[in-house]
């Protein structure tokens, strides 16, 4: 059973698109990290939200956690070429070390 | 520069022969974890290290074995690989804790035939 459920699992945009990607569960987690994967390299983190409703920005990217801890989205204004790539969330139970990964989404943004 | 250093980047071996695939951080990091990534099912925990001689299972730690004798290395051994070990696999390592940010390695893609 995956913990985190990821959607959608492949997306291909035009450059300039917007785009949402969304990461939901049934358990309540402590805190949730986005990564960002390239081929033949680990994840980078991009980001952690710990509080329930938070929202942060980097750049052109926008991560929200869920008001009740259960999910995450990511949102992408004016996608570039240079966004494609595996988007991964991760979330840290309370009270335990494990950090769970989603299945993630695999983003090509055409030019 | 601070890193997460994997070795072999490359791994093709046979069924039942010993292999040990280490990792090595520079950032003075007390967590530290493995991870298998395969297509589908995205990255998998296998063990995880609190701090040094304390280890732990992850989601998927049968046919692995870790230890933790320094801070700085975590090495992932597989006493009798067999096929469905074939995976990509990660290092990755934090301050303290999957609550700080965790840094990865590049990767080890392990084939056991």
């Amino acid at each position: 059973t995956q913990l985190l459920e990821q959607s959608p699992q492949f997306l291909s945009i035009q450059e300039g698109e917007n785009l949402t990607v969304y990461c939901n569960s049934s358990s309540v987690f402590s805190s949730l990290q986005w990564y960002r994967q390239e081929p033949g390299e680990g994840p980078v983190l991009l980001v952690t939200v710990v509080t329930g409703g938070e929202v942060k920005k980097l750049k052109r990217l926008t991560f929200q956690f869920g008001d009740a801890r259960k999910d995450s989205s990511l949102h992408i204004t004016a996608a570039q070429p240079g966004d494609t790539g595996l988007y991964l969330c991760a979330g840290a139970r309370f009270g335990n070390e494990k950090l769970t990964f989603g299945t993630g989404t695999r983003l090509t943004i055409i030019p | 520069e601070a890193q997460v250093t994997q070795n072999p980047r490359y791994l093709i071996t046979v069924t039942g022969k010993k292999l040990t695939v280490t990792c090595s951080q520079n950032m003075n990091h007390e967590y530290m974890s493995w991870y298998r990534q395969d297509p589908g099912l995205g990255l998998r925990q296998i063990y995880y290290s609190m701090n040094v001689e304390v280890t732990d299972k992850g989601d998927v730690p049968e046919g692995y074995k870790v230890s933790r004798k320094e801070k700085r290395n975590f090495p992932l051994i597989l006493e009798s690989p067999s096929p469905n070990q074939t995976s990509l696999y990660f290092c990755a390592s934090s301050r303290v804790g999957v609550r700080s940010p965790l840094h990865f390695g590049n990767g080890t893609r392990l084939t056991v035939t």
